[in-house]
This record gives structure tokens, sequence and C-alpha cells, in this order.
């Protein structure tokens, strides 16, 4: 149980152009999201916290119209990187948290990289 | 944001031993939790502790809930390959649904 998807596993794109990355709890219903980013051999870093049917609530330095965050049902959440740089470039994790628990449950990542 | 400690920031051992591992915060929570990522993979709940001086087994991994709050360990008894990987802990507090992530500690295994 508890299973999460994100699609795609990895994606290149040029700069300037936009990707979506989806996030889907499987086998339970999220009424929160998570978007992390991680660094090489770095830790993970919040960027954004995603409520069911609210705006998202980014953290400090994350901007937010550049990170597109939806959560439109209770099973899904996306997250837009609009006007890719290279700096993107990345590692994207999305977790989700069942109702009533503070457990977090990843998706396997997606690699994001921008040429 | 704030990050929790862990130690050691690396491990090399060999196949069998057991592996001890901490973490620290200057701050209490109510909640640990300890995971484990693989390269290129998205990390794995392996415990939650929820009281106090929890002991909580999960196979050959056991993980305690520090009396004061302000720390975690997990052990690993007879390591195997498959163990390889970063282990991060995590705290959380009731009413804040964000989890505040350690450091990491590296797990690699000499052959």
């Amino acid at each position: 149980g508890a299973v999460v998807s994100q699609h795609p596993s990895w994606v290149i794109c040029k700069s300037g152009t936009s990707v979506k990355i989806e996030c889907r709890s499987l086998d339970f219903q999220a009424t929160t999201m998570f978007w992390y980013r991680q660094f090489p051999k770095q830790s993970l870093m919040l960027m954004a916290t995603s409520n069911e049917g609210s705006k998202a609530t980014y953290e400090q330095g994350v901007e937010k119209d550049k990170f597109l965050i939806n959560h439109a049902s209770l099973t899904l959440s996306t997250l837009t990187v609009t006007s890719a740089h290279p700096e993107d470039s990345s590692f994207y994790i999305c977790s989700a948290r069942p109702l009533g628990n503070y457990e977090q449950y990843f998706g396997p990542g997606t690699r994001l990289t921008v040429t | 944001g704030q990050q929790l400690n862990q130690s050691p920031q690396s491990m090399f051992i060999q196949e069998g031993e057991d592996v001890s591992m901490n973490c620290t915060s200057s701050s209490i929570f109510n909640t640990w939790l300890w995971y484990k990522q693989d390269p290129g993979e998205g990390p794995v709940l392996l415990i939650a502790l929820y009281k106090a001086g929890e002991l909580t087994s999960n196979g050959r991994l056991t993980a305690q809930f520090g009396i004061t709050r302000k720390d975690s360990f997990l052990n690993i008894s007879a390591s195997i390959p498959s163990d390889v990987g970063i282990y991060f802990c995590a705290g959380a507090n009731f009413g804040n649904e964000k989890l505040t992530f350690g450091t990491g500690t590296r797990l690699t295994i000499i052959p």
C-alpha cells in the first residue's frame, strides 16, 4: 500500500519551454502533496505544499510563477516548470500524505535536464 | 530551512556488520521517520516513531525515538548489499504538515 507514482521519470527539454510533472497517489487519497527538489549528494529541499482544491504554499525563495502547482483531485498533483532554464535541471520528487497521517510517501522522482 | 544533523555522514562497512546512525535536532519533534533512498529513486519509508522512548523494528532495522524528543537512532543488523544507499531521518510536529529532513547518512558496503 501507499504507492505514489510520478510521470515522467525523466525529461529533457530545451531552454524556454515548459515541462509538466505529474504525481499520483495510487492506492490512497492524499489531501496534501509535497514537491521537493534534490541536488546531487544533498538532502531533499521542500519547494511547496499542495492542498487539494486550494492554492499551493511555497517555501521562501521558490518562485510560484515559475513552478506552477495544481492539486486538482485527492490523487493528483502537477508541477509545471515554466520557461525552464539550465539551472532548473534537477531531481524533482513528490510525496503524498494520507489524511490523518504524518507519514509522507514519496514518488520515484523525475530527472529534469534543460539544455 | 532547518535541517537535522545526521551522524555519521558516511559509513564504509563490510557485509554482515551492524550499523548505527543517529539524528539530532535543536528542537523537539512529535514524530520521527526514517527513509532510505537508492540512487535515482525517491525515498522509501522504513520506520515511523510516534512516542518518546519508543523502540520499533522492521526486520533487521530498529529505530528509537529519543527520550528528549530531540534525537532518534537507527540500527541495521547483519548488513547485506541491498542496504547500500542514503538514509534520511525526518521530524514532524502535530499541526505542521511539513517534514524536516536530516542531512543523510551514506552507507557503502566494502566487498
